[in-house]
């Protein structure tokens, strides 16, 4: 079983519409929750980062946490065009220790106008 | 205040060559991170250099290494190119604690003919 689990299924949506997108993990002692965006032959953006278990909101996004079923969920509102990428999970803590980041496969989201 | 930089951005190499790729941080960021992205394994951890100090390594063969420079750029080498190398591969730079963002640069795409 791999750490860190994202469906890597593409995603198409209407412009306007709410992409939801999730990971699981297996490593109970990750403590610090990330979300990137990743554009074609870009580097990876951070969008949202958080510590342990709760919501954070900027913006029209919303990352969730639940560690007790070690769940993560990114919600993107009033979907543009522009948002049209690869979205990527990542946390960090626990064994891993210092910088070392795990990674989901990511989830390419196409926004149709 | 600029971005971390890579470079090149892209490289072409053929089997049994060597390369060495160079990462400049945020100014001020302490912690040079490396993985490498595949379209079949995702972004995998390479390793860690704080303080000119390898801090993390990750599951790579030796053929992978890498050094932190006083100013704290850092590089990357890898001998012995094989076909499977072909990758982005992306820095990431970071204050110091693992509890700092980590910021990605634009990747170098290698191509191993």
């Amino acid at each position: 079983q791999k750490e860190v689990e994202q469906d890597p299924g593409p995603l198409s949506v209407p412009e306007g519409a709410i992409v939801s997108l999730n990971c699981t993990y297996s490593n109970s002692a990750f403590q610090y929750f990330m979300w990137y965006r990743q554009y074609s032959r870009k580097g990876p953006e951070l969008l949202m980062y958080t510590y342990s278990s709760g919501n954070k909101e900027d913006g029209r996004f919303t990352a969730q946490v639940d560690k007790s079923s070690k769940y993560i969920s990114l919600f993107i509102r009033d979907s543009q065009p522009s948002d049209s990428a690869t979205y990527l999970c990542a946390m960090k803590g626990g064994d891993y220790g210092n910088n070392r980041l795990a990674f989901g496969k990511g989830n390419q989201v196409v926004v149709i106008p | 205040k600029a971005g971390v930089t890579q470079t090149p951005r892209y490289l072409i190499k053929t089997r049994g060559q060597q390369v060495t790729l160079s990462c400049s941080p945020i100014s001020g960021h302490r912690s040079v991170s490396w993985y490498q992205q595949t379209p079949g394994q995702g972004l995998q951890f390479l390793f860690e250099y704080f303080s000119e100090t390898q801090r993390n390594k990750g599951n790579f063969p030796g053929r992978f290494s890498g050094r932190q420079f006083s100013n704290s750029r850092s590089e990357m080498n890898v001998s012995t190119l094989e076909l499977g190398d072909s990758a982005l591969y992306l820095c990431a730079s970071s204050r110091s604690t693992s509890t700092d963002t980590q910021y990605f640069g634009p990747g170098t795409r290698l191509t191993v003919l």
